[in-house]
């Protein structure tokens, strides 16, 4: 299985602010890539998908970079709403899918 | 808009069966792949289940297979997930998730998510 591990667990910023936030494949995993945004109380919504492509309606703040085992979810400038936590998830070894733990974003 | 709703959740025993229904609306329900997730309490992400947009394919994680069963019915815009042999550690809100792929057999990119309808297997 190839696990996905997110830093930092916690991040901690504030409005306005540029985001990084990484995600690091225990093997590759091309761009094979995904990454999700959830909110509380709300399901997950993609952002990003084959590592750099932004999903349908996601704001140009956000862009995905990075191949092989290493990535980086960027977030240019803080808005209050992009307050949440932001999980990874590879399909690299279609068709079983799998998530990293998560990397929370708060206000500072 | 594309809506998923689940349905059918609840609190059961340990060992028992629970069916969940995710009802699909606006959009094509024929034409995508279709994924179940569970999210247990204050934890991260788990794939269940993957069906193919015809049901002709079906995939599962280990931890569930043979346990677990994806289904789907076309005509009713209804994704199912037959639960059995459930365990205490399965307790999670459960996902319904459209694939991104059209037409085609499913990416593995998860582009619209229902609500989620929690599921607790407790004695």
């Amino acid at each position: 299985e190839i696990v996905l591990t997110q830093s930092p667990a916690t991040l901690s910023l504030s409005p306005g602010e540029r985001a990084t936030l990484s995600c690091r494949a225990s093997q590759s995993v091309g761009s094979y890539l995904a990454w999700y945004q959830q909110r509380p109380g709300q399901p997950p919504s993609l952002l990003i998908y084959d590592a750099s492509s932004r999903a349908t309606g996601i704001p140009a703040r956000f862009s995905g970079s990075g191949s092989g085992t290493d990535f980086t979810l960027t977030i240019s400038s803080l808005e209050p709403e992009d307050f949440a936590v932001y999980f990874c998830q590879q399909r690299s070894n279609w068709p079983s899918i799998t998530f990293g733990q998560g990397t929370r974003l708060e206000i500072k | 808009q594309v809506q998923l709703v689940e349905s059918g959740g609840g609190v059961v025993q340990p060992g028992t069966s629970l069916r969940l229904s995710c009802a699909a609306s606006g959009f094509t329900f024929s034409s995508f792949g279709m994924h179940w997730v569970r999210q247990a309490p204050g934890k991260g992400l788990e794939w269940v289940a993957t069906i193919w947009y015809d049901g002709s394919q079906k995939h599962y994680a280990d931890s569930v297979k043979g346990r677990f069963t994806v289904s789907r019915d076309n005509t009713k815009n209804t994704l199912f997930l037959q639960m059995n042999g459930l365990r205490a550690e399965e307790t999670a809100v459960y996902f319904c998730a459209r694939d991104k792929n059209e037409n085609w057999g499913p990416d593995q990119y998860l582009d619209y998510w229902g609500q989620g309808i929690p599921v607790t297997v407790s004695s």
